[in-house]
């Protein structure tokens, strides 16, 4: 299995601009998180998918935040618009429905300027 | 406020010495996790403690939960540069799936 793909890998935009994440989870993982680390505030989770539906997502901070899940393989995590505090690395994280042992993407570095 | 504490945040180390870092909490876990994360990269998950007071070994590394499922510790033997990176604990809320997780110990190992 080629684990948990996330792309772009970098990402730089505009204050203003709309910016979309996507991720690919590991083949028969039911569970899909979706996480954001800065050296401030270190690992947060923003919000978590089971069978493809959302959970819980109380740690999404604004509106300006949106996950979907449109089937178990696919996910995107968008901004709109983006602000400089929005700037850090997004990590998509996926595990089965039962084991909480969580497998990372390689994460996307967004930078908002 | 961390429900799980890691200690310490930042240690720097020279090649060959030992080290042990801490994860505390006040609330009983149910299961441990640690993970390693390299520069550029996701949290690599190391090993998972579910029994307290277990003790599981990784090569150089050996993993203890408390008895009273409430905190874990890592020693690394003579460590590596090789084991220069960010270690974070996590454990699962009782109540479903999610992972609670430290703030982190970061690693430095000179050669």
């Amino acid at each position: 299995d080629a684990g948990v793909i996330q792309s772009p890998r970098h990402e730089v935009t505009e204050m203003g601009q709309e910016v979309t994440l996507r991720c690919k989870p590991i083949s028969g993982h039911n569970s899909l998180f979706w996480y954001r680390q800065t050296m401030m505030r270190g690992l947060e989770l923003l919000i978590y998918f089971n069978n493809n539906v959302p959970i819980d997502d109380s740690g999404m901070p604004e509106d300006r935040f949106s996950a979907k899940m449109p089937n178990a393989s696919f996910s995107t995590l968008k901004i709109q618009p983006s602000e400089p505090r929005d700037s850090a690395v997004y990590f998509c994280a996926s595990s089965l429905r039962d084991n909480t042992e969580a497998f990372f993407g390689q994460g996307t570095r967004l930078t908002v300027v | 406020t961390q429900l799980l504490e890691q200690s310490p945040q930042f240690l720097s180390i020279q090649e060959g010495e030992n080290l042990t870092v801490y994860c505390n909490s006040s609330s009983v876990f149910s299961s441990l996790q640690w993970y390693r994360q390299e520069p550029g990269e996701g949290p690599v998950l190391l090993v998972t403690v579910v029994t307290g007071g277990e003790v599981k070994k990784l090569k150089r590394l050996t993993f203890q939960f408390g008895d009273a499922r409430k905190d874990s510790s890592l020693h690394i033997t003579a460590a590596q540069p090789g084991d220069t990176g960010l270690y974070l604990c996590a454990g699962p809320l009782a109540s479903n799936y999610q992972l609670i997780w430290g703030a982190g110990t970061k690693l430095i190992i000179k050669p």
